[in-house]
């Protein structure tokens, strides 16, 4: 069966800090990793990875996809209380209907 | 409109009541998801819709859930006779065709079952 793992769960740092969030997967038909970001209800995105090695980078956010050990790691840097979020990790797959399987989150406290 | 809306944005039934969950999605976008997302944990794919054909539904629990979009555009989500293990937030998204996986998300409605 198809899984997605995040670690760690949850984590709390303070402000300025830098932070590496994790995702590993186990996927028949892997076509793409997204990262998403959510605060409150609705997820949004940040994200997408197909290729190994190529970081993708959103001012302090970055993110890099290792096809062959089929992790995604998501780092940001100078952590600002608006940073507090849950960060989802999905994987798309190909021929699955376009569907998305989610990590249950990485819940991320920044505080002052 | 800008961006996804869900009504109601939260939902109390009682055990054996039906609710419908309605998802408008952005103009345009020709394909839309229904996720469930139980507390603490990522969002579940239920079902896919590509304009009013609904490609997938592997994911809806069981035959109490049903859902439509009949005109290609807004979607409803159909749970019958509810139980309390459908308490859960639902999440729609949509996304242009050839951009599935950069799917917008509605806020969601929070559904308790009592």
């Amino acid at each position: 069966e198809d899984k997605v793992v995040q670690s760690p769960l949850s984590l709390v740092v303070h402000e300025g800090d830098t932070v590496t969030l994790n995702c590993s997967y186990e996927v028949t038909n892997f076509r793409s990793l997204l990262w998403y970001k959510q605060e409150k209800k609705a997820p949004t995105f940040l994200f997408m990875l197909t290729s190994s090695g190529i970081e993708k980078k959103s001012g302090r956010l970055s993110s890099i996809l290792d096809k062959k050990e089929l992790f995604s790691i998501l780092n940001i840097t100078a952590t600002q209380t608006g940073d507090s979020a849950i960060y989802l990790c999905a994987v798309e797959e190909t021929g699955g209907g376009n569907k998305l399987t989610f990590g249950t989150g990485t819940q991320l406290k920044v505080e002052l | 409109g800008a961006g996804v809306s869900q009504s109601p944005r939260y939902k109390v039934a009682k055990r054996g009541q039906d609710v419908a969950l309605r998802c408008d999605p952005i103009s345009g976008h020709v394909s839309l998801f229904w996720y469930q997302q139980a507390l603490g944990q990522g969002p579940e794919f239920l079902t896919y819709f590509q304009n009013e054909a609904q490609l997938d539904k592997s994911g809806l629990p069981s035959d109490r859930f049903f859902a439509e979009r009949p005109e290609g555009s807004v979607s409803t989500l159909k749970i019958q006779r509810t139980q309390q293990e459908d308490s859960a937030v639902y999440l729609c998204a949509s996304s242009l065709r050839d951009r599935v996986y950069e799917q917008y998300f509605g806020p969601g409605t929070r559904l308790t079952v009592t």
